[in-house]
């Protein structure tokens, strides 16, 4: 069990650049969740995939942000057209889910973008 | 209306103290979970305990489901206890986890 992992951990960009992150869930888990978090503030969930099926959008998640998980495996995030308001910290989480509803998310250490 | 709420938002103790955290949440949030986040942002598990009570080493948590709170209690604190504690659940009909603020602890030497 090697953990979630997220890549880049750091991320600078100017203001109207696309980019995009990615995150590895640990093997065997089949859930899979995006997470923004700003200076202060608890993380703010935007999406979930149960395998490649994404189930659940935040209302954070503009038209701008698209995020896929094309094997059910990795997933990818990206943010087009960058603006300033997206400097964040970027969390992924994966878990294991079965029959029992809200089960332990296990999260990566983050992408931390800031857009200059 | 605020569905999780951490109390204090900072806490200043010197190694060896003992601390309590709050987290009052709404009935519309389930499955509360503590997380601990060091300082270079990664989040840690530290209980998943939607009622009663759990301990770890020197960490302990409680649940009162029916009353809609949990604590976190840290004994003999170290500086390496330092960071932000968050609770978070998840809530109703979602699948998201909804966190509070978190409660930001120095611990120092």
């Amino acid at each position: 069990d090697t953990g979630v992992s997220q890549d880049p951990r750091h991320k600078i960009t100017k203001r109207g650049q696309n980019v995009t992150f990615r995150c590895d869930p640990i093997s065997e888990h089949n859930r899979l969740y995006w997470y923004r978090q700003t200076l202060g503030q608890g993380p703010e969930f935007l999406t979930y995939f149960q395998n490649e099926a994404q189930l659940e959008k935040s209302r954070l998640l503009s038209d701008r942000f698209s995020a896929e998980r094309p094997k059910g495996s990795f997933s990818t995030l990206e943010i087009q057209r960058t603006e300033q308001g997206d400097s964040a910290m970027y969390l992924c989480a994966s878990s294991l889910q079965g029959w029992v509803t809200g089960e332990t998310q296990y999260f990566g250490p983050g992408t931390r973008l800031l857009v200059l | 209306g605020i569905q999780v709420e951490q109390s204090p938002p900072d806490l200043i103790l010197q190694e060896g103290a003992n601390s309590t955290l709050r987290c009052n949440f709404s009935d519309s949030v389930n499955n509360l979970q503590w997380f601990h986040q060091n300082p270079w942002g990664q989040l840690i598990n530290l209980f998943y305990i939607p009622s009663g009570t759990k301990q770890n080493g020197r960490l302990s948590a409680t649940t009162v489901a029916t009353e809609r709170y949990s604590l976190l209690y840290i004994s003999s604190s170290q500086t390496t206890d330092s960071g932000v504690y968050f609770c978070a659940g998840y809530q109703g009909g979602s699948e998201k986890l909804v966190f509070g603020k978190g409660t930001k602890l120095t611990v120092n030497p």
